[in-house]
């Protein structure tokens, strides 16, 4: 399995930025780094996915670490609606293409 | 709603008896994924199918637990004999292709086993 690690918890202020951090030191060339969140009581949602550039989409933005042995989501401006377990994943297209290791995920709580 | 779309959502079942539980994914989308979550923990990859076949079966169990996705209808995990154990939620996914394609999620089914 391809290994990430990921704070437990955090917690933020809404209206504020925040940055979720993922360590993958064993990442390889062909992994790509994906980003999913679940709500309570709701299936994993897509954020954002990227291979070695930055990435921005309507709902967050990707940083990679230049060796890519890490990477931050940030949310520009958390909402309460924003509190989920964050994901990071990485995902070897060639030989692992069909799946997702799930590790344990960031908890993140918004406070209003 | 184009979505993913598992039922039941609520699931209770007693020990002995058998579980279904049904996936349709996204329009367009042939290819399905099944993961298992526990309390308090991450989802674990259980099957992956394409339309008629079983690709990637690593993560089901040897035994009472198949997967099917016909060519027509939705795909099926099917628990047979159930256990307290297999109390979880079970979440179905499917992508458009292989690749690096997103996979949309379910909203999952709760199974629970008196």
């Amino acid at each position: 399995d391809a290994k990430t690690t990921q704070p437990n918890s955090m917690e933020s202020n809404e209206e504020e930025p925040v940055h979720l951090p993922c360590n993958h030191s064993t990442i390889s060339g062909t992994d790509y780094i994906h980003w999913y969140r679940q709500l309570p009581s709701q299936g994993p949602e897509y954020v954002i996915h990227g291979l070695t550039s930055n990435v921005n989409n309507r709902m967050a933005s990707l940083a990679i670490a230049e060796d890519r042995k890490s990477s931050t989501l940030i949310l520009h401006r958390a909402t309460l609606r924003d509190a989920a377990v964050y994901y990071c994943i990485l995902r070897d297209v060639p030989d692992n293409f069909n799946k997702f290791y799930f590790g344990s995920g960031t908890k993140l709580n918004v406070k209003p | 709603n184009a979505g993913v779309m598992q039922n039941p959502r609520h699931l209770v079942r007693r020990r002995g008896q058998e579980a279904r539980l049904r996936c349709s994914p996204m329009k367009g989308h042939s290819h399905v994924y099944w993961y298992r979550q526990l309390p308090e923990e991450g989802l674990k990859f259980m099957v992956y199918l394409q339309k008629e076949n079983i690709i990637d079966e690593s993560g089901m169990p040897k035994e009472r637990f198949s997967a099917e996705f016909p060519k027509e209808g939705p795909s099926i995990l099917r628990i047979q004999q159930v256990v307290r154990g297999d109390s979880a939620a079970y979440f179905c996914a499917s992508s458009q292709n292989t690749g690096n394609q997103p996979q949309h999620f379910g909203d999952g089914t709760r199974l629970s086993i008196l």
